[in-house]
């Protein structure tokens, strides 16, 4: 089954200055990387995906590269704020058939990265 | 309406206690989700019902009872639980997209459960 790294486990970066978190998957079959933010006791939010028919997003400060051969994916955060303290999640997913025909995807989430942006 | 609703929010129960949590969502999503996330750990899957019928069951523990009565609701009927079941349940929503398969989850707010 698929295995998600993710690195680091911790963060900790100035005020104006990025941060960078990576992730490595195992199952080439993933086509589906996903990153969440979750900020304490509040839901996991989705701020960004590619699939793996892309190399590379970018929405405002917050961009995505991915490297299927590598098996690699990284979440780049420019001109953090400390608003974007939290911990962030990256996923891979592989779309799997449940019982009933169809398929869906099934993600497998990395163990987290708590980012701590100092003012 | 672009929410997943979860009710409650907080949840203290005993042992021998039987209580539900409750999902709600009205984007016409026809994949709902439960997760189990445990402090300072990432969401785990439990359950998939894709279009009304379980389609994913990741070997969970029969104390753990999943019913979708209809597309927009979901439930997990507890029963028996153990302290070591305490954590954060969160329901998530999606839908088939033209690239595929059901993948762009939208979490609720979760209801955190305590067992004593």
């Amino acid at each position: 089954g698929e295995n998600v790294e993710q690195h680091p486990s911790t963060l900790s970066v100035q005020e104006g200055d990025s941060a960078v978190i990576k992730c490595t998957y195992s199952d080439s079959a993933s086509n589906y990387f996903p990153w969440y933010k979750q900020e304490l006791g509040k839901r996991p939010q989705l701020i960004i995906d590619i699939r793996s028919n892309v190399g590379e997003k970018k929405d405002q400060r917050i961009a995505v590269t991915l490297n299927k051969t590598a098996k690699h994916f990284s979440l780049h955060i420019t001109e953090t704020q400390p608003e974007d303290s939290a911990v962030y999640f990256c996923a891979a997913s592989a779309p799997i058939r449940g019982n009933y025909g169809g398929s869906q995807g099934n993600l497998i989430f990395g163990k987290g990265t708590k980012l701590s942006v100092k003012p | 309406d672009t929410e997943v609703t979860q009710t409650p929010k907080h949840l203290v129960m005993g042992m021998t206690n039987k209580k539900s949590l409750k999902c709600e969502q009205h984007m016409g999503h026809r994949a709902m989700y439960w997760y189990k996330q445990k402090a300072k750990k990432p969401p785990e899957l439990m359950f998939v019902y894709s279009y009304e019928k379980l389609s994913i069951n990741e070997s969970v523990p029969s104390r753990f009872s999943p019913e979708c009565p209809n597309s927009s609701l979901l439930n997990l009927h507890l029963h028996a639980l153990q302290p070591e079941d305490s954590a954060l349940y969160l329901c998530a929503s999606s839908h088939p997209t033209e690239q595929g398969p059901n993948e762009k989850l939208f979490f609720g707010s979760g209801t955190q459960l305590s067992v004593l």
